[in-house]
């Protein structure tokens, strides 16, 4: 079975720090594009970043909005995607998705809120 | 970059056919061919329906459709269900320096 599984998120101040995880299965990972989509309270969807696969050296791509404080990395040898994000503000506060294949496999999502 | 425009609310009766535009830009949907829907039921993951303007994933309704004209894609809904009833995205790829993908504004169908 196909399956994203995401992890890590949680309660955090603002200026702080958090690393979600995404655990793949059922697919050849190495293989694929991987994408960070995330959703705030009630609000619609936003692209934030893109992990591209070996064949293509690995380039990542952010969204303006998070491009210089969050990082996208992956590790195909454990099937998982990473997205590390630094210097959260409030407004970083939604549920974080892991996403593969251009948008069609995505995780059950983790929440992530940047509060004091 | 601003979202793609859709229509808040959608609303139909059970077997009817209803369409949701999503309307962008020359940057957007009217250059790429990269055009998805995705639907989402309350406090669930989206769930991609339409991708490439037209094409259904496996296990997809046929009576979910997607086209295109210009700078406005569409998603069509026929034979309306009671299961149908969700929020539904959609999204391009564009030629934006600030982003890779573009998602619409969503819109909110209910079966009546």
């Amino acid at each position: 079975e196909v399956q994203l599984v995401e992890s890590g998120g949680g309660l955090v101040q603002p200026g702080g720090s958090l690393r979600l995880s995404c655990a793949a299965s059922g697919f050849t990972f190495s293989d694929h594009y991987m994408d960070w989509v995330r959703q705030a309270p009630g609000k619609g969807l936003e692209w934030v970043g893109r992990s591209r696969n070996k064949a293509n050296n690995y380039p990542t791509e952010y969204a303006a909005s998070v491009k210089g404080r969050f990082v996208i990395s992956r590790d195909d040898s454990k099937n998982l995607l990473y997205l590390q994000m630094n210097s959260l503000k409030t407004e970083d506060t939604a549920v974080y998705y892991c996403a593969g294949d251009a948008l069609e496999i995505w995780g059950q999502g983790t929440m992530v809120t940047v509060s004091s | 970059q601003s979202a793609l425009t859709q229509p808040a609310s959608v609303s139909g009766s059970p077997g009817q056919s209803i369409t949701i535009s999503c309307t962008g830009t020359s940057s957007d949907v009217g250059t790429y061919n990269y055009v998805s829907w995705f639907q989402q039921h309350p406090g669930k993951a989206p769930k991609l329906m339409i991708y490439d303007v037209s094409n259904r994933p496996s296990g997809v309704s046929n009576r979910f459709s997607g086209s295109k004209s210009g700078n406005t894609a569409s998603l069509t809904i026929s034979g309306l269900q009671a299961e149908d009833e969700a929020d539904y995205y959609c999204s391009s790829y564009t030629s934006s320096t600030t982003l890779l993908y573009v998602f619409g504004t969503g819109t909110k169908v209910t079966v009546l």
